[in-house]
């Protein structure tokens, strides 16, 4: 299974956006891309996915690149409690393949 | 709506022996994935099942087992303990698994093995 890549970790101010990359490169063209988050102690948390077009919802933004080989979550205002870690996802039927995530720190 | 939940929240066990974990998805899913989750290895899909039937499987090995009834509700069962289950098992549910639909995790059941 294709994995995605991100980097390890990553680090915001509180109340600034915060743009987290993901390559995809071996995305096949009816695979959506998810992201969800993991927040200490918690089991993961759906934060967004999308197809081909930027898809917005009330906790993000999603902006797939035109040849689908990466993508950015745009967290608008970074808070305190959106320090987790964010796993890019291929989405396949019934499972999601994990890689590392990204780590991200909030600073106050 | 209540979320999925997971029974029992922490077990601690002895190697060879086997241990039982229950979920419940959210009510109207059918189907339920379980992940196991160390720190080594990070998240990894155990298997999923939809309508009663294994309709994914992992890279695991046949210890590592599970089943869903009728109310969706499902177990996962782990046979002959080894020091290196020890992990935070997660199971989630969506309402049919399609790769477009959002998987709503449970808070995990933690396995300790000694």
């Amino acid at each position: 299974d294709a994995k995605t890549t991100q980097p390890n970790s990553m680090e915001s101010n509180e109340e600034e956006p915060v743009h987290l990359p993901c390559n995809h490169s071996t995305i096949s063209g009816t695979d959506y891309i998810h992201w969800y988050r993991q927040l200490p102690s918690q089991g993961p948390e759906y934060v967004i996915h999308g197809l081909t077009s930027n898809v917005n919802n009330r906790m993000a933004s999603l902006a797939i690149a035109e040849d689908r080989k990466s993508s950015t979550l745009i967290l608008h205002r970074a808070t305190l409690r959106d320090a987790a870690v964010y796993y890019c996802i291929r989405g396949d039927t019934g499972k999601l393949i994990f890689g590392q995530g990204t780590t991200l720190q909030v600073k106050p | 709506k209540a979320g999925v939940t997971q029974t029992p929240r922490y077990l601690i066990k002895t190697r060879g022996q086997q241990v039982t974990l229950s979920c419940s998805p959210i009510s109207g899913h059918r189907s339920v994935s379980w992940y196991q989750q160390t720190p080594g290895q990070g998240l990894q899909f155990l298997f999923e099942y939809f309508s009663e039937t294994q309709r994914n499987k992992g890279n695991f090995p046949g210890r590592f087992s599970g089943r869903q009834f009728s109310n969706s509700r499902s177990e996962m069962n782990v046979s002959t303990l080894e020091l290196g289950d020890s992990a935070l098992y997660l199971c989630a549910s969506s309402q049919d698994g399609s790769s477009y639909n959002e998987q709503f995790f449970g808070p995990g059941t933690r396995l300790t093995v000694l």
